[in-house]
């Protein structure tokens, strides 16, 4: 059971803003950084985002990453069809020891 | 180019052993944290288990501490995962990642393992 909640489906049209929240605790977002994670269908995920707000070379700045307190959010701007993907944050967590994923968010592109 | 291509997975009945190699191109194993993620048919990401850079580190997840092992072979530049005490909850594709302070940045393409008798 993930320690980390984020809603199970976000939607938008092609061009639209989405953002994709992460709720978690003092013990892994309040402490530490947190990744995100774009999963296309059938593949092997793909980091998106690192430090709270990093974007490793090649990905696109349509994609931001923020955190505030015990929260963080993943913002797609200018929607686009390939965009359409799980989505997963991610923390390590001080109190247990481990790393965490979120339970996941499934963006679909109307 | 960095690259990681896994084997060793497939069909291991309850209670048997299997293990995992995730061999590495571009860079050496032992310069990088490097981990295990799984993931069960149709759910989410779920970290297994990290062998930090200086290989003094090493974490596991609950659900598989006591049971699995995660390695390296420096020698073929090679990140190993030995599972023991196989469930069906273990069931899953399993990865292996590379990276820790600035994110899993190379993953390998997945391996399924499949526990059942």
């Amino acid at each position: 059971q993930s320690v980390l909640t984020q809603p199970p489906s976000a939607s938008g049209t092609p061009g639209q803003r989405v953002t994709i929240s992460c709720s978690g605790s003092s013990s892994n977002i309040g402490r530490n950084y947190v990744y995100w994670y774009q999963q296309l269908p059938g593949t092997a995920p793909k980091l998106l985002i690192y430090g709270n707000d990093q974007r490793p070379s090649g990905v696109p700045d349509r994609f931001s990453g923020s955190k505030s307190g015990t929260s963080a959010s993943l913002a797609i701007s200018g929607l686009r069809s390939e965009d359409e993907a799980h989505y997963y944050c991610a923390a390590w967590d001080d109190s247990l020891s481990v790393y965490v994923f979120g339970t996941g968010t499934k963006v679909t592109v109307l | 180019e960095v690259q990681l291509v896994q084997s060793g997975g497939g069909l291991v009945r309850p209670g048997g052993p299997l293990r995992l190699s995730c061999a590495a191109s571009g860079f050496s194993v032992s310069s990088k944290t490097m981990n295990w993620v799984r993931q069960a048919p149709g759910k989410g990401l779920e970290w297994v288990s990290s062998i930090v850079q200086s290989s003094s580190d090493i974490y596991y997840a609950d659900s598989v501490r006591g049971r699995f092992t995660i390695s390296r072979d420096n020698a073929k530049n090679s990140l190993l995962l030995q599972m023991n005490s196989l469930r069906a909850d273990d069931t899953a594709v399993y990865y292996c990642a590379s990276g820790w302070a600035g994110g899993f940045d190379y993953w390998g393409q997945g391996t399924l393992v499949t526990v059942s008798s």
